[in-house]
């Protein structure tokens, strides 16, 4: 199946720094997200985006499909950011919407 | 209906026994998915529905597990026999999808945490 690689791992932060998490994947895919999980477990959808550039506030994301990679940007960061980032595919050929997730970003914003 | 709702939130039992989580999705979403997350790990997939109809089953769900969705509405997990290995988060999510494979509105719930004792 595909596989999803993201880095780094771990990511420590002062408060207003900005950051790069990358999503590296195997195969071509039909959809691309990016998720926080925050302290309580909860998943938050952040960014739908199987191609291109998206803004939203102090968040951006791009995907270059043909290179398999997404990238997450993160500016001026917050405490609140803190939580683990994932990044989830569906792979190419699949007509749901079955995610398979990479290992994950964890982020830790110091203030 | 603001979201996915879970239940219960967390669940301790002892080893051998059965539990059964249940999820509630958003009511326009017709595609129903259970996930697991170990600690440390992302999700992983473990099934999916169409409206009342299973069509995908992942190699992790063993034979001791099983997932219903009467009538396309909510769904529940059951795990009989419970093991140490299957303490994890038990994640629930809805969507819309359309014939291009677009998600709309893909949702988590806030899970179900197991602790096998």
């Amino acid at each position: 199946g595909i596989q999803v690689e993201q880095s780094p791992p771990d990511l420590i932060l002062q408060e207003g720094a900005n950051s790069t998490l990358r999503c590296n994947f195997s195969d071509s895919v039909n959809n691309l997200q990016w998720f926080h999980q925050n302290p309580w477990g909860q998943l938050i959808n952040l960014f739908y985006i199987p191609s291109g550039t998206k803004q939203n506030g102090r968040l951006s994301a791009t995907t270059v499909a043909t290179e398999r990679y997404s990238l997450l940007y993160i500016s001026s960061s917050q405490t609140t950011d803190s939580g683990v980032y994932f990044c989830a595919v569906v792979a190419g050929g699949t007509s749901y919407g079955k995610l398979t997730f990479g290992q994950g970003t964890i982020l830790t914003v110091h203030p | 209906d603001t979201g996915v709702s879970q239940d219960p939130r967390h669940k301790i039992t002892k080893r051998g026994q059965n539990v059964t989580f249940r999820c509630d999705p958003i009511s326009e979403h017709n595609r129903l998915y259970w996930y697991r997350q170990t600690l440390g790990q992302g999700p992983e997939f473990l099934t999916y529905f169409q409206n009342e109809a299973q069509l995908e089953k992942s190699r992790l769900l063993s034979d001791r597990f099983s997932a219903e969705r009467p009538k396309g509405s909510f769904s529940t997990l059951e795990i009989q026999r419970t093991e140490q290995g299957d303490s994890a988060m038990y994640l629930c999510a809805s969507s819309l999808g359309s014939m291009r494979g677009r998600l709309y509105g893909y949702t988590f719930g806030s899970g179900t945490r197991l602790t096998v004792v």
